[in-house]
């Protein structure tokens, strides 16, 4: 399948800092990449679509000014977090869309905010 | 009601047995249907993708395909401990929109 490299995979910040997440497709473009955050023993919860060359599409309830997302080519998007709070701690995940409609996902950002 | 429904169980089997896993979907125009599974603490990595009715299977996996029921299972033979995981029924509708089941827990006994 195809590969989805996410970095950081685990960061610890200070309340108040921003974070950013990066997201690449390595074997493939994605024009769509997608942001989920998941909270302890609880599902997926999107976030954003993510559209290369155009402004995401964010979800009800998510905050665009906070959680800034970049599609400058088709194989990266980033996530940036800003002026974190412990309250935004939580594991992010991101997916890129590939060739039949498939989600492969990244490893996952584990963020600890304190 | 929800997109995509599924029960999250947890659903218990005993290691050799067949685990089943449902899961329905409300977007009638739904044309890709996935089932990823989740270990705890990781992101979900995808298992098998069908698209047309009717069953597919791939190794150990058999994902079965009802659109007139609207309904879309996993099947999984001769259970493995390391199976036990959370595993999640992905729908992508008419309109492009993805949507995920809340997952379903799955522990294989030893």
């Amino acid at each position: 399948g195809a590969v989805v490299s996410q970095h950081p995979s685990r960061v610890i910040c200070k309340s108040g800092t921003s974070v950013k997440i990066e997201c690449r497709s390595l074997d493939f473009q994605a024009t769509t990449m997608f942001w989920y955050r998941q909270f302890p023993k609880q599902s997926l919860m999107l976030m954003a679509t993510s559209n290369e060359g155009s402004k995401a599409t964010y979800e009800q309830g998510v905050e665009k000014d906070k959680f800034l997302i970049n599609h400058a080519s088709l194989t990266l998007s980033t996530l940036t977090v800003t002026s974190a709070h412990p309250e935004d701690s939580s594991f992010y995940i991101c997916s890129a869309k590939a060739t039949g409609n498939i989600q492969y996902f990244g490893a996952g950002t584990r963020l600890s905010v304190l | 009601q929800k997109e995509v429904e599924q029960n999250s169980g947890p659903l218990s089997v005993p290691e050799g047995a067949i685990a089943s896993l449902n899961c329905t979907y409300s977007d009638r125009g739904s044309q890709s249907f996935f089932w990823y599974r989740q270990y705890s603490g990781k992101s979900p990595e995808l298992i098998m993708s069908i698209y047309s009715n009717g069953d597919k299977e791939d190794g150990r996996f058999t994902a079965q395909l009802n659109k007139a029921s609207q309904y879309v299972s996993l099947l999984i033979r001769d259970s493995q401990p390391s199976d036990s995981a959370t595993y999640l029924c992905a729908v992508n509708g008419a309109g492009n929109q993805f949507y995920f089941g809340t997952g379903t827990s799955l522990t294989v006994i030893p």
